[in-house]
């Protein structure tokens, strides 16, 4: 089974503060996505990685940047964290192929004081 | 603009009747779709998907999806709910003219509640 692990369940920040939400996947995927869960908006995809080095911006990128160093890990920075970025993160990895299911580890609820 | 849609916030059904979860999208070309599962403080989970062919999908857990071209839907059923299935409930669509990417537009969610 594909595991996609987040390093943290839960993250206490005080605003201003620079963080740092990793994601490793163990099953060799090209692909990687950071998204938001906010009640009644779904998902927003934030930043998403096809390859290493590679990033591309989703639909709600400002206040947040990523870093794919290793194929496996996949690191979500929120530069200044501000009030409004309190939410849940989950992290996803796919194949290649755009008819596979993407792989979700079980998210980190920030909250951000 | 492309977008998924789920029409109802919340279902509720007994258990032991059948179950249905609705979805319609408004994407161009012929997508990928997908339903992914959601328990409480847990990812999501895959249950099953849409590519080609036949327009009764199988999944995990007893569950199957219906494609209808005609009206752009995608709706999740099942013929005996559990309360086990209470959950958030997801549709997604990959439009195939994205670039291979396998990106995803998600359903804003659907909270199953099954009582016994």
């Amino acid at each position: 089974d594909v595991k996609v692990t987040q390093s943290s369940r839960y993250l206490v920040k005080r605003t201003g503060e620079k963080v740092f939400l990793e994601c490793v996947q163990d099953m060799d995927h090209e692909n990687m996505f950071w998204y938001r869960q906010d009640p009644g908006l779904g998902l927003r995809l934030i930043y998403f990685s096809y390859d290493v080095k590679m990033k591309e911006k989703g639909d709600i990128p400002e206040g947040y940047s990523v870093s794919r160093e290793k194929k496996e890990r996949f690191s979500l920075i929120l530069e200044s964290a501000s009030t409004n970025q309190t939410s849940m993160y989950l992290c996803a990895s796919s194949s290649g192929a755009g008819n596979q299911p993407q792989h979700f580890g079980d998210g980190t609820r920030l909250s951000i004081l | 603009a492309q977008s998924v849609a789920q029409p109802e916030d919340q279902v509720n059904v007994a258990e032991g009747n059948p179950l249905t979860v609705k979805c319609t999208y408004s994407v161009s070309g012929n997508p990928y779709l997908f339903w992914y599962v959601q328990y409480p403080n847990r990812g999501l989970q895959f249950l099953l998907k849409y590519i080609t062919g036949d327009n009764l999908v199988k999944g995990s857990y007893g569950f199957e999806a219906e494609f209808n071209k005609s009206q752009t839907s995608f709706h999740l059923k099942k013929p005996s709910a559990l309360v086990s299935d209470s959950a958030l409930y997801f549709c997604a669509v990959s439009p195939t003219l994205f670039g291979g990417y396998n990106k995803l537009i998600f359903g804003a969610g659907t909270r199953l509640a099954v009582h016994p």
